[in-house]
């Protein structure tokens, strides 16, 4: 499974935007860029994912770089709500016809302050 | 939807004993996840079944772990005999395979204490 490389911790002002990196120098083509995050005492929630081009919804924008090797979650203003850990899980889209295992690694723990 | 549902919400044990956690995905999804969460290790798979059928079972930690799935609304995680570190939280999730999103829906977790 290829390694997404995440920031262990950030602080973000409420009603600001948050960007949020993760680097994935090993992609490869096949691979989708997913982000779930968890809020505490919760079970992780589905947030976005691509595979080349950019991508918006209600929750957040996902910006992937021409290469592939690093994308970026957006948070345009933060809340007090969205304080939690942001996971970026590579899944392979190719292996049997598709795998839908993702595997989690650390993530970015996000601090908003009023 | 009732979302994925999860029971017990909270089991407390002593080592030795049998402990079973039992899930109830989304109706319609042909998916379903069994993880365990802990400080020192994160977020882990344990297994994953696809139309009722185990498909990865690498996660089980060993062969006190057995997972089943009888019928596509109801699945089971048992421990037996149970340790002391396999004091966790264990989430159960499901997914609808043919979407292109693969998005797993969580269920709220079993925190599991073994004394």
């Amino acid at each position: 499974d290829a390694k997404t490389t995440q920031p262990n911790s950030m602080e973000s002002n409420e009603e600001e935007p948050v960007h949020l990196p993760c680097n994935h120098s090993t992609i490869s083509g096949t691979d989708y860029i997913h982000w779930y995050r968890q809020l505490p005492s919760q079970g992780p929630e589905y947030v976005i994912h691509g595979l080349t081009s950019n991508v918006n919804n209600r929750m957040a924008s996902l910006a992937i770089a021409e290469d592939r090797k690093s994308s970026t979650l957006i948070l345009h203003r933060a809340t007090l709500r969205d304080a939690a850990v942001y996971y970026c899980i590579l899944r392979d889209e190719l292996v049997g016809g598709a795998t839908n295992k993702l595997i989690f690694g650390t993530g970015t723990l996000l601090a908003v302050q009023p | 939807d009732a979302g994925v549902i999860q029971s017990p919400r909270h089991e407390v044990t002593e080592m030795g004993q049998e402990v079973t956690l039992r899930c109830k995905p989304i109706s319609g999804h042909n998916s379903l996840f069994w993880y365990r969460q802990t400080m020192m290790r994160g977020l882990e798979l344990l297994i994953y079944f696809n139309n009722n059928v185990p498909i990865d079972d690498s996660g089980m930690p060993e062969d006190r772990f057995s997972a089943k799935m009888p019928n596509a609304s109801f699945s089971t995680l048992k421990i037996q005999p149970s340790e002391p570190r396999d004091s966790a939280v264990y989430f159960c999730a499901s997914s609808w395979r043919a979407a292109s999103s693969y998005e797993q829906y969580f269920g709220p977790g079993t925190r599991l204490t073994v004394t």
